[in-house]
């Protein structure tokens, strides 16, 4: 599976629009973007995925760039319950998941 | 909402001592795993299952561990002889495999082992 690249931490405030940027450029054609979160030890939570286009549901935004290089997740109004670890996984599939290091992000109301 | 749920919360053993680790996945899904999350640290996959047999293991499962569906509702995690080291939060997982659309894993709430 790729590799992937996030930053260590950001910091959000709350009702704004929180944007969680991911490098991914030696992704594979046929390879998924996933987007994972997980809340203070919890199980991880599915978020969102995508292959190419953006794809919405009600939770998040995920933004791929046409070359597939790199992603942004958009949580569109961030609440203080959004306040977690992120995780940007590049996959073939869901089957065997490589969770990295991700992204802390900390809503401030 | 449907979820995986996992029993223990909290189990502490002995080293040395056998421990299994319980999961109900969700009713409809065919594919189990299992991660670990040493304190601290990150997800680690250790084991993926499906059609009653392992489909793809990491590294860490050793021969230690075993995994298994009694009854068509459970899935456990036998770990036989614990060691200090298998101490970390233990997620259990679930999906509906899809033939034309990737579906996502599902994860219970997780089982913290200490090994004392």
């Amino acid at each position: 599976d790729a590799k992937t690249t996030q930053p260590t931490s950001m910091d959000c405030a709350e009702g704004r629009a929180a944007n969680l940027p991911c490098n991914h450029s030696t992704i594979s054609g046929n390879e998924y973007v996933y987007w994972y979160r997980q809340i203070h030890s919890q199980g991880p939570q599915y978020i969102i995925h995508g292959l190419k286009n953006n794809e919405t549901n009600e939770m998040a935004s995920l933004i791929i760039t046409e070359d597939r290089k790199s992603s942004t997740l958009i949580l569109p109004h961030a609440t203080l319950r959004d306040t977690a670890v992120y995780y940007c996984i590049v996959s073939l599939n869901d089957y065997k998941l490589s969770f990295g290091a991700g992204t802390t992000v900390t809503v401030r109301a | 909402e449907p979820e995986v749920t996992q029993t223990p919360s909290h189990q502490v053993t002995q080293m040395g001592q056998e421990v299994i680790l319980r999961c109900v996945p969700i009713s409809n899904h065919l594919y189990f795993y299992w991660y670990r999350q040493i304190l601290g640290q990150k997800v680690e996959f250790l084991v993926s299952f499906y059609n009653n047999e392992i489909s793809e293991k990491s590294e860490i499962f050793d021969d230690q561990f075993s995994v298994e569906r009694p009854d068509g509702s459970n899935f456990t995690l036998k770990i036989r002889s614990t060691k200090l080291e298998d101490s970390a939060m233990y997620f259990c997982a679930s999906s509906e495999p899809s033939w034309t659309v990737n579906t996502e894993a599902f994860f219970g709430q997780g089982t913290r082992l200490t090994v004392v």
